[in-house]
């Protein structure tokens, strides 16, 4: 059964670049049927969907963060990265990843137990 | 972008209610229309992908409908375990998915 694992820092300071990491486990993040998304929610609020990305390294983001998001997969780890520079008090959030479905319409089918990340100095 | 508007917002029901919850797309996006619940303290669980197809798994009182701009989640006979947080999600811009604001499902 495929799940997913968030790491990494639950403490940025203001400015700096939140680094998370999303390990796949129970299944190859290679296979050509999904692909790899960031997703976030600030304590409180709604989903935001933050980007994604194919093992080809074709990358989608959030025109609302797409100056300041980086998403990258490594295959022989099994793992896909999310970075966000010159964060701010408004990106803390919890942040979750999740697999989507080629083949069912693009829905995120499995999702990690996400991350609180808080941006303070 | 597409923009997702839920209704209601806070919905209060009893055990054993039908309940109906609806999603509005600001334009057409055929069937690319999925809902997931979410539980405190916890991560999204998928529902309904494709506007009306149940996830793997997702009990039968569940079902969703709608195509192109309108669509429905229904919950047939509420059980206490149903009461949460309901997301519908556009999967059909190339480019960005997006989701509505939510609707939160208590008790009556």
């Amino acid at each position: 059964q495929v799940q997913l694992q968030e790491s990494g820092p639950g403490l940025v300071k203001p400015s700096q670049t939140l680094s998370l990491t999303c390990t796949v486990s129970g299944g190859s993040i290679s296979s050509g049927s999904y692909y790899w998304s960031w997703i976030r929610q600030p304590a409180g609020k709604g989903l935001e969907w933050i980007g994604r990305i194919y093992t080809s390294g074709s990358t989608n983001y959030n025109p609302s963060l797409k100056s300041r998001v980086t998403i990258s997969v490594d295959t022989s780890k099994n793992q896909f990265s999310l970075k966000l520079s010159s964060v701010t008090a408004a990106d803390t959030a919890v942040y979750y990843c999740a697999r989507g479905s080629r083949r069912d319409y693009g829905a995120l089918d499995i999702w990690g137990q996400g991350t609180m990340v808080t941006v303070s100095s | 972008d597409i923009q997702m508007t839920q209704s209601p917002s806070s919905l209060s029901a009893s055990v054993g209610d039908r309940v109906t919850i609806t999603c509005r797309a600001s334009q057409s996006i055929s069937s690319y229309l999925n809902w997931y619940q979410q539980k405190p303290g916890k991560a999204p669980k998928l529902l309904i992908y494709a506007a009306s197809s149940l996830q793997s798994g997702v009990p039968s009182r569940f079902s969703g409908s709608g195509s192109g701009t309108d669509f429905t989640l229904t919950i047939s006979s509420l059980q206490p375990e149903d009461f949460a947080t309901y997301y519908c999600q556009q999967s059909y811009s190339t480019f960005m998915y997006t989701f509505g604001q939510g609707t939160k499902l208590e008790i009556k």
